[in-house]
């Protein structure tokens, strides 16, 4: 069974720095995708930024951005220019990549990130 | 675009009663459906996939009698929580599975908050 590691409950980063949140996960696939994912006070979960496992790039989504390191299962996510509004639980999660694409995510367990105005 | 609702918000039952919780994604076709449950302060838990004119497939350690899971149309899955406990009370996320281009993304519900008595 695939799982994913958050060793980080809680970050705490003032506005307009970086900071780096940490995942690591465990699968015996070849072919994943991984996923960040934020959920703020209202519960809903908004996805910040996804990484296909065949790719070397690492993908970025405006101050967003990941360290992808497949043969050490490593998976931070970067936080540039913080701002207010990033402060949120984020969950890494995994899916194994199917034909049908029809299997669920398994998340981490999240990291309480607190932005220090 | 790739717009998911839950109905209830929130619902209230007496211990022994059964609620229903639908999920709809608004804009666009969902073949596959996934049921979450989380609990306070705690991540996602995957529970089922639903598919679209097939019976649901469960995760280990949950009751498919219990938690009733129907996927009639390609825009509507519906969870039914039967005989509902304490034990019970959690928040519903459900996920709708849409590809945009090449690539397939899960889009949230905003979730469901289910307190029982």
């Amino acid at each position: 069974a695939q799982t994913v590691t958050q060793s980080q409950p809680e970050m705490s980063v003032q506005e307009a720095e970086t900071v780096t949140l940490s995942c690591t996960y465990d699968t015996s696939e070849s072919d994943y995708y991984l996923f960040w994912y934020k959920q703020p006070p209202s519960r809903q979960m908004i996805l910040v930024i996804r990484q296909e496992a065949y790719k070397q790039q690492n993908a970025t989504e405006n101050r967003f951005s990941v360290n992808f390191q497949k043969a050490a299962k490593s998976f931070s996510l970067k936080i540039s220019d913080s701002q207010l509004g990033d402060a949120a639980m984020y969950f890494c999660a995994y899916r194994v990549y199917s034909g049908g694409g029809a299997d669920g995510l398994t998340f981490g367990k999240g990291t309480h990130l607190i932005i220090q105005p | 675009g790739a717009v998911v609702s839950q109905h209830p918000s929130r619902v209230i039952c007496k211990s022994g009663t059964s609620v229903k919780i639908e999920c709809r994604s608004l804009d666009f076709q969902a073949t596959t459906m996934f049921w979450y449950r989380q609990f306070p302060k705690q991540s996602l838990m995957l529970m089922a996939t639903s598919n679209e004119g097939s019976k649901a497939t469960y995760e280990q350690g949950v009751e498919k009698d219990k938690f009733l899971i129907n996927h009639a149309s390609l825009t509507l899955s519906t969870l039914t929580v039967t005989s509902a406990h304490p034990e019970d009370s959690s928040f519903y996320i459900c996920s709708a599975r849409t590809r945009l281009g090449s690539t397939d993304t899960q889009y949230f519900g905003p979730g469901t908050r289910l307190t029982v008595l």
